[in-house]
């Protein structure tokens, strides 16, 4: 069963910064593409990053690029998004998704989620 | 920038209703469009694939249709477990990608 595990959501002041992490398990790991996307509360979804298979190839959104960086561990089949300078704005709550790789740009696994609240 | 602009942004409908969703593109994307369904508190899961292939596992009331930028999602006998929220996601600039607005379907 594929599985993708949030964790390391918090609430964390403007400017602060957060490490969140997704473990996957239930599938090859360094076989896929991944992905990070975020809701906001009440609000849509807004792709945010990607990371290639070999972890050599990244994405990010134009309201990211800068201040996140994703990265990946294939031996702890491991997803990672680091946050710095975050702002009120990037409260949201936090999806790890697989790549289908077959079906061109199908997210087909979600995780459940990790919440990132910014604020003083 | 490609923007996806759905419609409605809700809709109200009964059991066995036959509801349609639209999705627009800035520009066309050929047929790279997917969609998704979200129920509260869940996660997405995928519905539609290449604008109309069925994801394996859903029911066959769904359907999609549509090419360049005029898409539908169409649910051809609305069921309890439909009511959720319908996100359309384009591909056509894959790696990266952008969603609709979301579409929330109601009971009436």
């Amino acid at each position: 069963e594929v599985q993708l595990v949030e964790s390391g959501g918090a609430v964390v002041q403007p400017g602060g910064s957060l490490r969140l992490a997704c473990a996957i398990s239930g599938f090859t790991f360094d076989d896929y593409t991944v992905h990070w996307v975020r809701q906001a509360p009440g609000k849509g979804l807004e792709w945010v990053s990607l990371l290639s298979r070999d972890g050599v190839t990244t994405y990010y959104a134009e309201s990211v690029k800068g201040r996140f960086t994703i990265s990946r561990d294939n031996t702890k089949n491991s997803l990672y998004l680091q946050m710095n300078s975050l702002r009120t704005e990037d409260t949201a709550l936090y999806y790890c998704v697989k790549d289908s790789e077959s079906r061109y740009g199908v997210l087909d696994y979600w995780g459940q989620g990790t919440l990132v609240t910014v604020s003083s | 920038d490609i923007h996806m602009t759905q419609s409605p942004s809700s809709l109200s409908a009964s059991v066995g209703d036959r509801v349609t969703i639209t999705c627009r593109a800035s520009q066309s994307i050929r047929r790279y469009l997917n969609w998704y369904q979200q129920k509260p508190g869940k996660a997405p899961s995928l519905l539609i694939y290449a604008a109309s292939s069925l994801e394996v596992g859903v029911p066959s009331r769904f359907s999609g249709g549509g090419s360049g930028t005029d898409f539908t999602l169409t649910i051809s006998s609305l069921q309890p477990e439909d009511f959720a929220t319908y996100y359309c996601q384009q591909a056509f600039t894959t790696p990266m990608s952008t969603f609709g607005q979301g579409t929330k379907v109601e009971i009436k």
